[in-house]
């Protein structure tokens, strides 16, 4: 595809079940950010990669969170024994290789999560 | 931890006015600070950026400002138009490599409103 995709668009669970949140990155994209945005506020970050590599998940917000790119591609963020609080819009962004240090985000249409 | 302030929260102008957003941030190791625009129910979508090796840059109607040593930056819009209605967000970032990303943070958001 051209965009970024996210996957599922909407999620619906009940609290105490797991989730997982599938982005798909523009193809040959470096980097990968994770955020929450919740209505009216900014994203909030959560974590990012280069390559593979997971860079820094200083803004997951406990250990229930959890997110991976095995092959510097496709990344799942996980949320295990969702709770209400988690309810938020998920959002995922890719970036190519920077040009002097900068490099727009592209972000994806996002997963609304909403906990029952 | 790092941080962006950004203010105000909204901002209501007529049709022609300019309009001014404000950003400090936390990290002095900060190096490019790029802007993003979010019409409602849609995607956050680079508008400009800038590193930090510049003061100033203006593309059309849009320019930004760095100041460096008190640590903030400005959007400025000139001759806004009622299209320009929407959440605008600044964001801040270190390069750690140079082709690849750094943690990129958001400010709070601004909503703008141009009334015709």
């Amino acid at each position: 595809g051209a965009g970024v995709s996210q996957s599922p668009r909407y999620k619906v669970t009940k609290r105490g079940q797991d989730v997982a949140l599938r982005c798909d990155p523009i193809s040959g994209h470096v980097s990968l950010y994770w955020y929450r945005q919740a209505l009216g506020q900014g994203p909030e970050f959560l974590t990012y990669f280069n390559y593979e590599a997971q860079q820094d998940k200083s803004g997951l917000p406990n250990d229930r969170f959890s997110a991976e790119r095995p092959e510097g591609s496709i990344s799942t963020l996980t949320i295990q024994r969702t709770e209400q609080r988690d309810s938020a819009m998920y959002r995922c962004a890719s970036s190519p290789r920077l040009k002097n240090g900068a490099g727009e985000l592209f972000f994806g249409e996002g997963s609304r999560l909403t906990v029952l | 931890g790092e941080n962006v302030e950004q203010h105000p929260s909204t901002l209501s102008v007529q049709e022609g006015d300019s309009a001014v957003i404000k950003c400090t941030y936390s990290d002095s190791a900060s190096n490019y600070f790029p802007w993003y625009k979010q019409e409602l129910g849609k995607r956050p979508q680079l508008i400009i950026d800038i590193r930090s090796n510049v003061g100033e840059k203006k593309d059309q109607r849009i320019a930004v400002t760095l100041n460096k040593t008190a640590k903030h930056f400005s959007l400025h819009i000139t001759e806004t138009q009622p299209e320009d209605s929407a959440v605008y967000f600044c964001a801040a970032s270190r390069r750690l490599i140079y082709n690849q990303g750094g943690k990129l943070i958001f400010g709070q958001g601004t909503e703008l409103s141009v009334k015709p």
